[in-house]
């Protein structure tokens, strides 16, 4: 059955190394969302897209943090560089959206959880 | 910005019983999803909701979607192991892409 795949599925790295996270929407959804897991924070919001085109980012720190959409089947989300407060779990979720809102399951990933030491 | 009030924030139940959890807003929703988180997994989409007073089921899940717009609720009856995570609802705003989450309830069965 059709699901949204991530890799990797763990990522272990040191301060101010980058990191690339992929995702793989399920065929035929025309928007990707990045959202990032916290104990304290709960699920955030980091950016989305539809029909690949960024939409909203402003979840996002700007200064280290990039997401992209090279085509209809990748989105990345990369770090650089990282720091250890960027330790989290990162899913991908993809989706049916139509321009103005209206219909919106969001299917999630396994997630990315990453340590930065 | 936007919140979810999601309660409670926990629960310890007995095997067999029936559970019940909300999401409160002072927002009104176009639509109400409520999600479940194993560990190590993503949320998984339990049941979606599009019109207020809708009443959806899936197996031993219901959930309602408020007259108000503002709340929504879930049930699960007759717990049974599986069922251990964290729930979470998640609303969308009119006219925005975006959904919003509660911050879970996380269901605990004692053995």
């Amino acid at each position: 059955d059709a699901r949204v795949t991530q890799t990797p599925r763990h990522k272990v790295t040191e301060m101010g190394q980058e990191v690339t996270m992929r995702c793989q929407p399920i065929l035929g959804h025309n928007t990707v969302f990045w959202y990032r897991q916290t104990m304290m924070q709960g699920l955030e919001l980091l950016a989305y897209f539809r029909n690949r085109a960024p939409l909203d980012d402003s979840g996002m720190p700007k200064d280290r943090f990039s997401a992209e959409m090279p085509d209809a089947t990748l989105a990345t989300l990369k770090i650089q560089p990282s720091e250890p407060r960027d330790s989290a779990v990162y899913f991908c979720a993809s989706g049916w959206t139509l321009t103005g809102g209206g219909y919106n399951e969001q299917f999630f990933g396994p997630g990315t959880r990453l340590t930065v030491l | 910005g936007q919140q979810l009030n999601q309660s409670p924030q926990s629960m310890f139940i007995q095997e067999g019983e029936d559970v019940s959890m909300n999401c409160t807003s002072s927002s009104i929703f176009n639509t109400w999803l409520w999600y479940k988180q194993d560990p190590g997994e993503g949320p998984v989409l339990l049941i979606a909701l599009y019109k207020a007073g809708e009443l959806t089921s899936n197996g031993r899940l219901t959930a309602q979607f408020g007259i108000t717009r503002k709340d929504s609720f879930l049930n699960i009856s007759a717990s049974i192991p599986s069922d251990v995570g964290i729930y979470f609802c998640a609303g969308q705003l009119p006219r925005d892409d975006k959904i919003i989450f509660g911050k879970g309830t996380r269901l605990h069965i004692l053995p």
